[in-house]
């Protein structure tokens, strides 16, 4: 199976903040990688799939980038509305796997 | 509007069963892989089973496999998990969620909308 390990497991940022997210696989997983937001009491929503590619109706601030096994979600000024937790997906395989999220906190 | 709602969560003794249905509506379901995700505080986010649109291929993660059975009716827009031999780790918070694609991975754009989840509680 495909192992999916996101850092950091927690990031203290301010507003304004460029603030970067790494997800590592345990083996190349191409570039089929999606990124998701979660909010408390909410279910996931998509910001980007296929590593790079911004799902329609996400902010431009959010950008994904990287291939093979290191990945890598920028968000390049955090506002009000990104303080969430953030997971890593693959699906080079059709177990796909989650990274084990990244909370993004207020300094 | 475009939405999933599940529903079918419960309070049930290991051993038992208990079957989710997700309805779909908004889309055309018939064209969309969809897949079933359960999520615990412990574990996070722990994908579960997939199945293809046409409803003829499907895959479950180890855990699940042989207990689990992901299907779908597509003249109702309706998905389903039943799920046999509960356990105390099957206990979660379960979604579901449409493929941006048919099902098949490579033509996956990642899981573009969820349904707002129904929590299931194994215990004696």
């Amino acid at each position: 199976d495909i192992q999916m390990t996101q850092s950091p497991s927690t990031l203290s940022a301010s507003v304004g903040d460029r603030v970067t997210i790494t997800c590592r696989a345990s083996q190349s997983i191409n570039k089929w990688l999606a990124w998701y937001q979660q909010k408390p009491g909410k279910a996931p929503t998509l910001l980007i799939y296929k590593a790079s590619n911004l799902q329609s109706g996400v902010p431009s601030r959010f950008s994904g980038s990287g291939s093979g096994t290191e990945f890598t979600l920028t968000i390049s000024s955090l506002q009000p509305d990104d303080f969430a937790t953030y997971y890593c997906q693959q699906y080079n395989t059709y177990f796909r796997t989650f990274g084990q999220g990244t909370k993004v906190d207020i300094k | 509007q475009v939405q999933l709602v599940e529903s079918g969560g419960g309070v049930v003794q290991p051993g038992k069963s208990l079957r989710l249905s997700c309805a779909a509506s908004g889309f055309t379901f018939s064209r969309s892989g969809m897949h079933w995700v359960r999520q615990t505080p412990d574990k996070g986010l722990e994908w579960v089973a997939v199945i293809y649109f046409d409803g003829i291929h499907k895959f479950y993660t180890d855990s699940v496999k042989g207990r689990f059975n992901i299907s779908r009716d597509n003249s109702k827009n309706t998905l389903y998990l039943q799920m046999d031999s509960l356990r105390a780790e099957d206990t979660a918070l379960y979604y579901c969620a449409r493929d941006g694609g048919p099902g098949r991975r490579y033509d996956s754009t990642g899981f573009d909308l969820w349904g707002q989840g129904t929590p299931v509680t194994v215990s004696s």
